[in-house]
């Protein structure tokens, strides 16, 4: 089985300070990770994935993250955010066994502030 | 291009009536999955369906939930006998291929049992 879990479920920040959204996952077998984002009343979009390859992933709107597997972390960084990341997001890991089934942790809302 | 599309946006039924939910994949995509968003459990998978195999119902909540795939296309979720419990935002996902992948999410459909 594998769990995902983010360990903040608020962040507030101001804008242009920099932000850093902590997923840590547990799994047995080797895992594929996600990073989504919900707007208000929207569906999830894709911020970037771990698949293969580099570590450091980078992905949409300035956002990147650093696959970890000896910490089995992914955390999420943007060097300077804007009011229009206020969101929530979604770190999200799936295996070969688990056939893309994503398991999803339970979001971190941010909140930019001016 | 198209996304993925899902109907109705919201639905507000009375606990013990049936609903069905349609979701219309990108097309082309083989994969289509089925999330259900709730405050109390948050993102969590329903059923999953790959091209013209037997559909993965690991995560239907009871027997009152069902799913079908109709011409490896559009799909419907139904819920047979609501209870309030089901109220919940149902998401619809779709992927390119068989494997891991990204997932395009639609919008959702908000449904309310009262």
């Amino acid at each position: 089985a594998q769990s995902v879990t983010q360990l903040d479920s608020q962040v507030p920040v101001f804008e242009e300070a920099p932000v850093e959204l902590r997923c840590n996952y547990s799994s047995s077998v080797s895992v594929y990770l996600f990073w989504y984002v919900q707007y208000p009343n929207q569906g999830l979009q894709l911020l970037l994935k771990y698949l293969s390859g580099s570590t450091l992933v980078k992905g949409i709107n300035g956002f990147e993250a650093e696959f970890n597997k000896s910490q089995t972390s992914f955390h999420l960084r943007k060097p300077s955010v804007h009011i229009s990341d206020t969101a929530e997001y979604f770190c999200a890991v799936t295996s070969k066994a688990a056939g893309n089934k994503l398991t999803f942790g339970g979001g971190t809302r941010v909140l930019v502030k001016p | 291009g198209a996304g993925v599309s899902q109907s109705p946006s919201n639905k507000v039924t009375e606990k013990g009536k049936d609903v069905e939910l349609r979701c219309d994949p990108i097309s082309g995509h083989t994969a289509l999955y089925w999330y259900r968003q709730s405050l109390g459990q948050g993102l969590e998978f329903l059923i999953y369906f790959q091209g013209n195999s037997a559909p993965d119902k690991s995560g239907l909540p009871s027997d009152r939930f069902s799913a079908e795939r109709t011409g490896g296309s559009v799909s419907t979720l139904t819920i047979q006998r609501t209870q309030q419990e089901d109220s919940a935002v149902y998401l619809c996902a779709s992927s390119p291929r068989q494997g891991i992948d990204e997932q395009f999410f639609g919008p959702g459909t908000r449904l309310t049992v009262l």
